[in-house]
């Protein structure tokens, strides 16, 4: 089936440092990727739509300027938190979407990225 | 606009009986309808989803959800709940239009007792 990998799978950084978080999909090429973020406990939200290719799309509320996405190639995207804050530290999760033809509403998830900010 | 609403945040099970996980959709189009399951601090898996098809619909490990239109619903059931279904279940809506995203649900956690 269709994974999705992510890495690290955690880090832990100081405050005012940048984090790149990274992710695959290992046996598809995924036009558009989705970046969520999951506070313990809670639903995920969704943070952004990243697009090959062009710029990513994001969510009321989310800032663009701290949360940068680039969708470099139809198999890899990449999230990096900018000045990472504690209040930043939450649950990463990418998820892929298999393309047209297949199965078109299917996301298919990675396994998340915990990011803690001391 | 569309949302999810699970009627449960928590339900416990003995092993060996029914479970049933609660969920109600609101969309302005025709949805495609999900259940994931997360375990502690692992990503999400797709148990099953729903497309147009058939109502009825069939996912891994037992689990099975039916789409029930006239009440907007979509709930999950499995026959005999085993001690690894414990974790988390979303139910997940798509809007089936544009970008597809994906509207979660609050989450139910499923405790099972032995």
């Amino acid at each position: 089936g269709a994974v999705v990998s992510q890495h690290p799978s955690w880090v832990i950084c100081k405050s005012g440092t940048s984090v790149k978080i990274e992710c695959r999909s290992l046996d598809f090429q995924a036009t558009t990727m989705f970046w969520y973020r999951q506070f313990p406990k809670q639903s995920l939200m969704l943070m952004a739509t990243s697009n090959e290719g062009s710029k990513a799309t994001y969510e009321q509320g989310v800032e663009k300027d701290k949360f940068l996405i680039n969708h470099a190639s139809l198999t890899l995207s990449t999230l990096t938190v900018t000045s990472a804050h504690p209040e930043d530290s939450s649950f990463y999760i990418c998820s892929a979407r298999v393309p047209a033809g297949i199965s078109t509403d299917t996301q298919y998830f990675g396994p998340g990225t915990r990011l803690t900010v001391l | 606009a569309q949302s999810v609403t699970q009627l449960d945040s928590h339900v416990s099970v003995s092993e060996g009986t029914p479970v049933l996980l609660r969920c109600n959709y609101s969309s302005s189009y025709s949805p495609s309808l999900f259940w994931y399951v997360q375990h502690p601090n692992k990503g999400l898996q797709l148990l099953l989803k729903y497309t147009s098809a058939a109502t009825l619909v069939k996912g891994i490990n037992g689990f099975e959800a039916e789409f029930k239109k006239s009440e907007t619903s979509f709930h999950l059931t499995k026959p005999s709940a085993h001690m690894s279904d414990a974790a988390e279940y979303f139910c997940v809506v798509s809007d089936g239009k544009g970008r597809r995203a994906l509207t979660f649900g609050s989450g139910t956690r499923l405790q099972v007792q032995p």
